[in-house]
């Protein structure tokens, strides 16, 4: 069975631009969530999606925001982008809703603002 | 608002000894739910345990398992037989119960090296 998978890897933006990252979860699960890492603020988490419904919400701004599609696919865009929003951001799913399910993490996109 | 806090930025251990890493939350909430999560250098994160707050009995999971003291709201993993492979960092985490507004929270987490 196939893992997370999330494209691209590695991207490179300038501040300003809007970035959108895509997530394929595990083949049967329905829940994605989304995380942020980065040295200073570690891992932060960002939303959690389930049937196409946010279901929780971590304490980004606006500028963060996510979608899921039928399929159960994710996307997560970030608008305006700022230095501090490079990072390493990881997308896990789940079988069902609530992050108290295990998770299941993909590579993760490195995302780098000049 | 709740946190989690991993107060070892890095610790090692000689390979097949016993090494235990802390983890401390703070929570007004009687219901949640507790993890360690592994990520080994360049790979993927992956879940290595979890614990009900409602349940008193310690998690285990083959060599690894915890010590659970919800009083002192203390969450320490426990790794017996260390192997090269846990060579990573550990996160600890922590979820409550709160339906919607439910938030997984992280600790800053705690480089672990085992030594050949």
């Amino acid at each position: 069975k196939a893992g997370v998978t999330q494209t691209p890897r590695y991207l490179i933006k300038t501040r300003g631009q809007q970035v959108t990252l895509s997530c394929s979860p595990i083949s049967g699960h329905r829940s994605v969530s989304w995380y942020q890492q980065t040295p200073g603020q570690g891992l932060q988490f960002l939303f959690e999606y389930f049937s196409e419904t946010q279901r929780n919400k971590g304490n980004f701004p606006g500028r963060f925001s996510g979608r899921q599609f039928s399929n159960s696919r994710s996307e997560m865009n970030v608008s305006t982008l700022e230095l501090g929003d490079s990072a390493l951001y990881l997308c896990a799913s789940s079988l069902g809703s609530g992050l108290n399910q295990p998770q299941h993490f993909g590579d993760g996109t490195r995302l780098s603002i000049l | 608002a709740q946190t989690v806090t991993q107060s070892q930025p890095e610790m090692s251990v000689q390979e097949a000894e016993t090494v235990t890493l802390s983890c401390t939350y703070d929570t007004s909430e009687s219901n949640y739910y507790l993890f360690w999560y592994k990520q080994p250098p360049s790979r993927q994160m992956i879940l290595v345990i979890r614990q009900e707050a409602y349940k008193q009995q310690n998690a285990t999971e083959n060599r690894f398992s915890v010590n659970f003291q919800k009083a002192a709201k203390s969450f320490s993993l426990k790794i017996s037989d260390s192997q090269l492979g846990d060579t990573a960092m550990y996160f600890c985490a922590f979820m409550t119960s709160s339906g919607a507004n439910s938030k997984l929270t992280f600790g800053k987490g705690i480089t672990l090296s085992v030594r050949p």
